[in-house]
């Protein structure tokens, strides 16, 4: 089936620790997003790819790092910098011709402090 | 930056009374999306809305666009338990604009 795998599902951070959360799509999508969701919140864009090899900022993306080597991996890194890292990240892409297609997401990773 | 703002943050209803959720933006809104995410889940897209006025239905679902397009809505009649989740309104901006915008979201419980 196509669809967007996000992985690890739950994921722990030490203090000073960078990790790097995965999103993979095999929908053969040229855009992919990342958010972040805090509890209760609406979803905050962190960054967006259009194509490979590019990417841009979103929202909030200091204390994120991002690339875009392959254009169905976009994987997302949290790094040190980040001081409250503790959210469900969301990752999504869109396909088609023009921008108002919908976006696809995966089933998130949640990330939290040790 | 823009700011979509959603209302009403929490309704709890009975199971078979109607729900509504707003979507508001001090700015001209372009297309707007409406997504649900189930508890624990993802956002799933439900419908897309791109002309003033517009209205669109899905089953027990209506959609409306405002005619200054500034506001949409999402009205659900005769709820029911699978209705259970959080409702996302999000604005794509102008033309060229790959950004969504989402709304705070709305979370609809319901009592059975």
């Amino acid at each position: 089936d196509g669809g967007i795998t996000q992985s690890p599902k739950y994921l722990f951070r030490k203090e000073g620790q960078n990790v790097t959360l995965s999103c993979e799509q095999n929908l053969n999508h040229d855009a992919m997003y990342w958010y972040r969701q805090d509890p209760g919140q609406g979803l905050r864009l962190i960054y967006y790819s259009q194509i490979v090899n590019d990417f841009q900022k979103g929202d909030i993306a200091e204390g994120y790092s991002v690339s875009r080597e392959k254009k169905e991996s976009f994987p997302l890194t949290v790094t040190s910098a980040q001081k409250n890292p503790t959210a469900f990240y969301l990752c999504a892409s869109r396909g088609g011709q023009g921008f108002n297609q919908p976006q696809h997401f995966g089933d998130g990773t949640r990330l939290s402090i040790l | 930056g823009q700011q979509v703002m959603q209302i009403p943050q929490y309704q709890h209803v009975q199971e078979g009374e109607d729900f509504t959720t707003y979507c508001n933006s001090s700015t001209t809104l372009s297309n707007i999306q409406w997504y649900k995410q189930r508890p624990g889940g993802h956002p799933v897209f439900l419908i897309q809305l791109v002309k003033s006025g517009e209205v669109k239905k899905q089953k027990r679902l209506t959609f409306q666009f405002g005619e200054a397009k500034k506001n949409s809505s999402l009205h659900i009649t005769a709820t029911q338990t699978t209705d259970v989740g959080t409702y996302f309104c999000a604005d794509l901006g102008g033309f060229g604009n790959e950004k969504l915008t989402f709304g705070t979201g709305t979370r609809l419980t319901i009592i059975p």
